[in-house]
């Protein structure tokens, strides 16, 4: 148990609708980060939060938003769904920001996405 | 553009041999390297890593090893346990970047370690 927790870990919903992806990081962690795992791929980078404030930004729908909140926790929010939003989305937590080299990312289980 | 690369999706080993994941990457940016091991339904964790300046580095049965010449960067375990049976993904980063935060996964590598 990594002590990241991502809920819900199913959604299951239909083309058009809105989502909202939940995650509670590590006690302690400041930052939080969201990627998206579609099939057959690798995990991509979305968006990484620090203590409230955006840091860094990946390749991001403008569809999907995210948000941290002053207790840290963090929701990522997907609209006007499309089927090839159909993905695992993993939200991982670190102590500060700095690279991986000096904070190291421990991920949620993740929530399984199906777009129907 | 998938610049770090698995291009193995599986792998099979007996118990008690060697196993080696292999991860090649495009981007000469990348200055610190990692893997992660994945189970079923949990998140990815920490396994091992290795910054640009070294070669290798060394954590009981993991070995991880840097060729940055050839761009490429294996996974040793020895010896190989059926626990060892996970996904195995290779990941990089740019710490000096605007991104540096930012991960940059493989596809992974499904090892089975039979018995």
């Amino acid at each position: 148990d990594s002590g990241v927790t991502q809920t819900p870990k199913h959604l299951i919903t239909a083309t058009g609708q809105r989502v909202t992806l939940r995650c509670s990081p590590r006690s302690g962690d400041l930052s939080v980060y969201w990627y998206q795992q579609s099939l057959d791929q690798g995990l991509q980078f979305l968006i990484h939060y620090y203590n409230g404030e955006e840091r860094a930004k990946g390749n991001i729908l403008e569809r999907f938003s995210a948000q941290q909140f002053p207790d840290l926790h963090s929701e990522l929010n997907l609209s006007s769904l499309e089927l090839g939003d159909s993905a695992l989305y993993f939200c991982a937590s670190s102590v500060g920001a700095g690279p991986p080299s000096a904070d190291t990312q421990y991920f949620g289980p993740g929530t399984r996405l199906t777009v129907l | 553009d998938q610049q770090v690369k698995q291009n193995s999706p599986s792998l099979s080993v007996q118990e008690g041999r060697i196993s080696i994941l292999n991860c090649d990457y495009t981007n000469s940016m990348f200055d610190y390297f990692l893997w992660y091991k994945k189970y079923p339904a949990e998140g990815p964790t920490f396994l091992i890593s290795i910054s640009s300046i070294k070669d290798k580095n060394e954590d009981g049965r993991f070995t991880v090893f840097l060729n940055k010449s050839a761009k490429h960067l294996s996974l040793h375990i020895v010896p190989s346990q059926p626990g060892d049976s996970a996904v195995y993904f290779c990941a990089a980063s740019r710490g000096r970047a605007g991104t540096a935060s930012k991960l940059t996964f493989g596809t992974g590598t499904r090892l089975q370690v039979t018995l």
